[in-house]
């Protein structure tokens, strides 16, 4: 199994400028999740989907982050426009809904993006 | 009070202790727990979870849970220095859905 897939793995761009991070899932795996990193506030969900749906996106900073899954194998996070503020590490995860019982809710991150918004 | 907190650290335990790792969250109800290894620079890792009462052992790594504490706990029995890494505690909340809150992490420093 290949895992979940991100990229790029490294991302430097000007303020104002539009970023797209992409994540491939694992196949088979129902739920996503994108998360955001930061020495100051930690691991934060950002937003994540059930079956290409997108079900919470409380954490979505503001209206420059949008996120979607046109499809079970494909979900881009996008910030437009963005700001020194956005730098940080991006990671996607998926998970599997279906198993029942104790498999549920394991999530397997990628490897992250690294954002730097100078 | 965070959704799951943790002492940040650094925990330092010399090479062969035991390291213990703790964390507690508000949710009551929150149904699953799960312990996340990082070492810097790279992505979390799942190391165990746990969802009933009591001790889950898997080689030299413990998970404790009282629900009644709302306390987790991660015991790692002969700590080696490639232990050395950030230990995310992560809570399924019970309205969560199957969304996971993670604490801030402790770091974890085996001295050999």
């Amino acid at each position: 199994d290949a895992g979940v897939i991100q990229s790029p793995r490294h991302e430097v761009t000007e303020m104002g400028q539009e970023v797209t991070l992409r994540c491939k899932p694992i196949s088979g795996h129902n739920s996503l999740f994108w998360y955001r990193q930061t020495m100051m506030r930690g691991l934060e969900l950002l937003i994540y989907f059930n079956n290409n749906v997108p079900i919470d996106d409380s954490g979505m900073p503001e209206d420059r982050f949008s996120a979607k899954m046109p499809n079970a194998s494909f979900s881009t996070l996008k910030i437009q426009p963005s700001e020194p503020r956005d730098s940080a590490v991006y990671f996607c995860a998926s998970s599997s809904v279906v198993n029942s019982g104790i498999a549920k809710n394991i999530q397997y991150f990628g490897a992250g993006t690294r954002l730097s918004v100078l | 009070q965070k959704e799951v907190e943790q002492n940040s650290g650094p925990l330092s335990v010399p090479e062969g202790a035991i390291a213990s790792l703790n964390c507690t969250y508000s949710d009551r109800g929150s149904q699953s727990f799960f312990w996340y290894r990082q070492y810097s620079g790279k992505s979390p890792e799942l190391i165990m979870f746990i969802y009933s009462n009591g001790d889950k052992e898997d080689g030299r790594f413990t998970a404790q849970l009282n629900k009644a504490s709302q306390y987790v706990s991660l015991l790692i029995r002969d700590s080696q220095p490639s232990d050395s890494a950030t230990y995310l505690c992560a809570v399924n909340p019970r309205k969560g859905g199957n969304k996971l809150v993670f604490g801030a992490g402790t770091i974890l420093r085996v001295k050999s």
